[in-house]
């Protein structure tokens, strides 16, 4: 079945880089972008970029531009983000999602959520 | 960048019909396709509705979308609440740049 499944929690302490990976399964990894989606503790959705995985071309939002690279390696169907410069307000449970085979637009299949808890 | 404005809470009875308004701060509703998810506590989003009134199939036609260019707002509409439509809602849209923006979020208690 087609799924994304990510890496494990996360604890980093202020300053630190953490990078969380998305494979993929079920699917062809080059047809479908990869997004990817950050939730605070008790907060909104917060969308932090993606990437066309067919051509590595990717959109950052503002909020984190210089601070977060996508990447994506097709040999491995893997997808990644690393978010560098960590500050306690990083604290989030972050999801990589898949557009879905009928729009580009809306998202269908997300990973199970990685706990990235930033820490001294 | 441009912002979605969405209420902070909404409550209904079940069986009856309730609305989620979503405002988009700068640039036309109607120019680019809004979505609407569906969050239950601890649990990854789902789609309920995408470009703008498109119903994901196994999703209820209970749940239908809406713009209003005049406000220039989107809606989301759930008619025959049931309690097990108690989640967080987040409508989604993006700009010109492929830049992606999700609302604040509703939360809906059908009480």
């Amino acid at each position: 079945q087609v799924q994304l499944v990510q890496s494990g929690a996360e604890v980093k302490k202020p300053g630190a880089s953490v990078k969380v990976s998305c494979k993929a399964s079920g699917y062809t990894f080059p047809n479908y972008a990869i997004h990817w989606v950050r939730q605070a503790p008790g907060q909104r959705l917060e969308w932090m970029g993606w990437i066309n995985v067919g051509n590595g071309r990717t959109k950052y939002s503002q909020k984190f531009q210089g601070r977060v690279t996508i990447t994506r390696d097709t040999s491995a169907s893997t997808a990644s983000m690393e978010l560098g410069s960590l500050r306690s307000e990083d604290t989030a449970v972050y999801y990589c999602a898949r557009v879905t085979e009928i729009s580009d637009y809306a998202l269908d299949v997300w990973g199970q959520g990685t706990t990235v808890t930033v820490s001294s | 960048n441009f912002m979605l404005t969405q209420p902070h809470s909404v409550s209904e009875s079940p069986g009856k019909t309730v609305t989620i308004s979503c405002t988009r701060s700068s640039g036309i509703i109607g120019l680019d396709y809004v979505q609407w998810y569906q969050q239950r506590p601890g649990s990854a989003p789902t789609t309920v509705i995408y470009e703008f009134n498109q119903r994901p199939s196994g999703v209820p036609d209970r749940f239908s979308g809406s713009i209003d260019s005049s406000s220039n707002s989107a809606s989301l509409t759930i008619s025959g609440l049931k309690t097990e439509d108690e989640a967080d809602y987040y409508c989604q849209s993006y700009d010109s740049s492929d830049l992606w923006v999700f609302g604040g979020g509703t939360t809906l208690t059908v009480l």
